[in-house]
């Protein structure tokens, strides 16, 4: 089945602790992005990455890191969480000229 | 930055009640996406819009690419429970190296009054 699968769906940590949310799809698509959601702000990207070895910063990029080391996976990275990261967080990916993304579930991220 | 205005923020409607939400921008785009989030869920692709003036249905729901390629709407006919959910517009504007951007509007959500 034709996925994107993010990890964890759930996560409360604390101020400071480094955190890693993963993302993976199989459906051989280049462009993969990532979003939080916000209540009464929509979806807001985060970093993009167009191929592997390839990324970008989007519209709220500070406090966050990306790799892109295989087509496959692209992993989310807060090295030092605040309280103002909490939110929903999507990974989505889609073939490069094609705008149709494919979302993951969510990962609904609280940091205390 | 470029910004979406989604409206309405919500929708309570009677089962069976016909559904219209639209989006503007200040902005011209190339293509209007519409996404449906079910509760728990990522969004997932209802309608893709590609040309001005372009009227798309995908059973119930009818979406329009505006004229002036700075709205669109999106109709629900006879709504069912099943149609709740939160609804997103998203504009998309190509950039340079065959890159593109989409801007999301805040999304309405709908409601079924029982």
């Amino acid at each position: 089945e034709a996925q994107v699968t993010q990890n964890p769906r759930y996560l409360i940590t604390v101020t400071g602790k480094k955190l890693t949310v993963t993302c993976s799809q199989n459906m051989n698509h280049e462009y993969m992005s990532w979003y939080r959601q916000d209540p009464g702000l929509g979806l807001r990207q985060i970093y993009y990455s167009m191929n592997v070895e390839v990324t970008d910063k989007g519209d709220v990029p500070e406090g966050y890191k990306v790799s892109r080391k295989e087509k496959r996976n692209f992993p989310l990275i807060l090295e030092s969480p605040s309280p103002n990261q909490t939110s929903l967080y999507f990974c989505a990916s889609s073939l490069i000229g094609n705008y149709e993304q494919y979302f993951g579930p969510g990962t609904r991220l609280t940091v205390t | 930055g470029q910004q979406l205005n989604q409206s309405p923020q919500s929708m309570f409607i009677q089962e069976g009640e016909d559904v219209s939400m639209n989006c503007t921008s200040s902005s011209i785009f190339n293509t209007w996406l519409w996404y449906k989030q079910d509760p728990g869920e990522g969004p997932v692709l209802l309608i893709a819009l590609y040309k001005a003036g372009e009227l798309t249905s995908n059973g119930r729901l009818t979406a329009q690419f505006g004229i002036t390629r700075k709205d669109s709407f999106l109709n629900i006919s006879a709504s069912i429970p099943s149609d709740v959910g939160i609804y997103f517009c998203a504009g998309l504007t190509l950039k340079l190296d065959s890159n593109y951007q989409l801007i999301w509007g805040a999304g309405t959500k709908l409601i079924i009054k029982p």
